[in-house]
């Protein structure tokens, strides 16, 4: 079983969506948890991290649920800008960021 | 730009050769981390080092793999008797100790094509 697992996608919707995208966690011992958002060839970068208590940033809204081991990211009024692959993210690592990642779940927003 | 900065960007090389990546991390980050990103996956750490010293190492790096920070600033990965299952997306990050909430910044990756 992977340690982080996430439904690849894609997700086709229409610009003005609201589209929601679900990970999994095995390790329970793990202590911070983020989404990345990764565009086409490109490096990875930070959307924002994930607090027990939900946390909101604009149109995005990401939940953590410790006793499920469930992270979510809800994407609201999608825009053809949002289209990219969004990876589920948890530090096992201590001390330091050994950060595992999910294989992603891809997102194509259209007219 | 003071973001962290990889070379080269694209490599393509024989099997069997041997190749080196640079990565030059923000400045003042002490800790600095290489990742291998294959076509469809999520990236998979490979190793960090805090300041000069190498703390931890992934199975993946066989010991084919090599990575040095010899004096804590930029960082060099180097491939010998390259394979091609070694073609990936190798990246390079840092943050500094205790940064917040442990996020690390990306390099934008140096593209390994083995032939």
């Amino acid at each position: 079983r992977k340690e982080v697992e996430q439904d690849p996608g894609p997700f086709n919707v229409p610009e003005g969506a609201t589209v929601a995208f679900n990970c999994t966690y095995s390790n329970s011992a793990s202590q911070s948890f983020f989404w990345y958002r990764q565009d086409c060839r490109k490096e990875p970068k930070l959307l924002m991290s994930v607090y027990s208590s939900g946390n909101e940033d604009g149109r995005f809204t990401a939940q953590l649920n410790r006793a499920s081991q469930y992270i979510s990211l809800l994407i609201r009024d999608s825009k053809l800008s949002d289209s990219a692959t969004y990876l589920c993210v948890v530090n096992s690592g201590g001390t330091a960021s050994k950060l595992t990642f999910g294989t992603g779940t891809r997102l194509q927003v259209t007219l | 730009d003071t973001g962290v900065s990889q070379d080269p960007r694209h490599k393509i090389t024989k099997r069997g050769q041997n190749v080196t990546f640079r990565c030059d991390p923000i400045s003042e980050h002490n800790r600095l981390y290489w990742y291998r990103q294959t076509l469809g996956q999520g990236p998979e750490f490979l190793t960090y080092f805090q300041n000069e010293a190498q703390l931890e190492k992934s199975r993946l790096l066989s010991d084919r793999f090599s990575a040095e920070r010899p004096k804590g600033s930029f960082s060099t990965l180097e491939i010998q008797r390259t394979e091609q299952g070694d073609s990936a997306m190798y990246l390079c990050a840092s943050n500094p100790t205790g940064g917040r909430g442990n996020t690390i910044y990306f390099g934008e990756g140096s593209w390994l094509t083995v032939v």
